[in-house]
């Protein structure tokens, strides 16, 4: 039982350049989320899915697109990088079919630089 | 809206001491309250959470937080400090019907020897 993976951990793009940060998760969770954490602000909310098939944006969507590929997976793409994207990526369930619906759960992280 | 505010974006305590991390929130409906804590290059991990069962609730690695409905307090409490405490904790709330969480900015606590 992994709970939630995150890939890549880490990755320097150029400005300009695209990406997609995957996470999956192993413990039957309907909601997933993807946040960002930058000094000072805490970690806000980019997009999330309550449930597969569903997608809603968050706090700070532009530049951003997602997919619910299934109800394991759950990736971030980034179009066009650019340096105010520089951050911590943080990928997170919840709501598992049976318990509580309230409880995030998170992944370790993927720590993106753009030059 | 229902937000959270913590005060202080750091704390220093000495080894032994008391740690108080304070939070303060805002919602028009009784909150769902999280306290969580991230480790140098790790993810966060669940402290505890309150869910307007007691008011006085236990967390992991000897945690507590008391919610205070009339301050509209939620502090993280522990009596002792041991080294290992020294982290990043981040207060959210539970958006109820949304299915999401708002955290507040973090709190970094720094243990001294």
């Amino acid at each position: 039982n992994a709970g939630v993976t995150q890939t890549p951990k880490f990755q320097v793009l150029k400005t300009g350049q695209s990406m997609t940060l995957q996470c999956a998760q192993d413990m039957n969770h309907n909601s997933m989320y993807w946040y960002r954490q930058d000094p000072g602000m805490g970690l806000r909310l980019i997009y999330y899915s309550a449930s597969e098939g569903t997608t809603d944006k968050g706090e700070v969507p532009n530049g951003y697109n997602v997919s619910r590929l299934n109800k394991r997976e759950f990736s971030l793409r980034l179009e066009s990088a650019a340096p105010s994207q520089t951050s911590v990526y943080f990928c997170a369930s919840a709501r598992p079919v049976a318990g509580p619906t309230d409880t995030q759960y998170f992944g370790p992280g993927t720590r993106l630089t753009v030059l | 809206a229902q937000s959270v505010t913590q005060l202080g974006s750091h704390v220093s305590v000495s080894e032994g001491a008391l740690v108080l991390l304070r939070c303060n929130y805002s919602s028009s409906v009784p909150p769902y309250l999280f306290w969580y804590v991230q480790y140098p290059n790790q993810g966060l991990q669940l402290l505890l959470k309150y869910t307007s069962a007691a008011t006085l609730v236990k967390g992991i690695n000897g945690f507590e937080a008391e919610f205070k409905k009339s301050e509209t307090s939620f502090h993280l409490t522990k009596p002792s400090a041991h080294m290992s405490d020294a982290a990043e904790y981040f207060c959210a709330v539970h958006i109820q019907g949304a299915q999401k969480l708002v955290f507040g900015q973090g709190t970094r606590l720094t243990i001294n020897p």
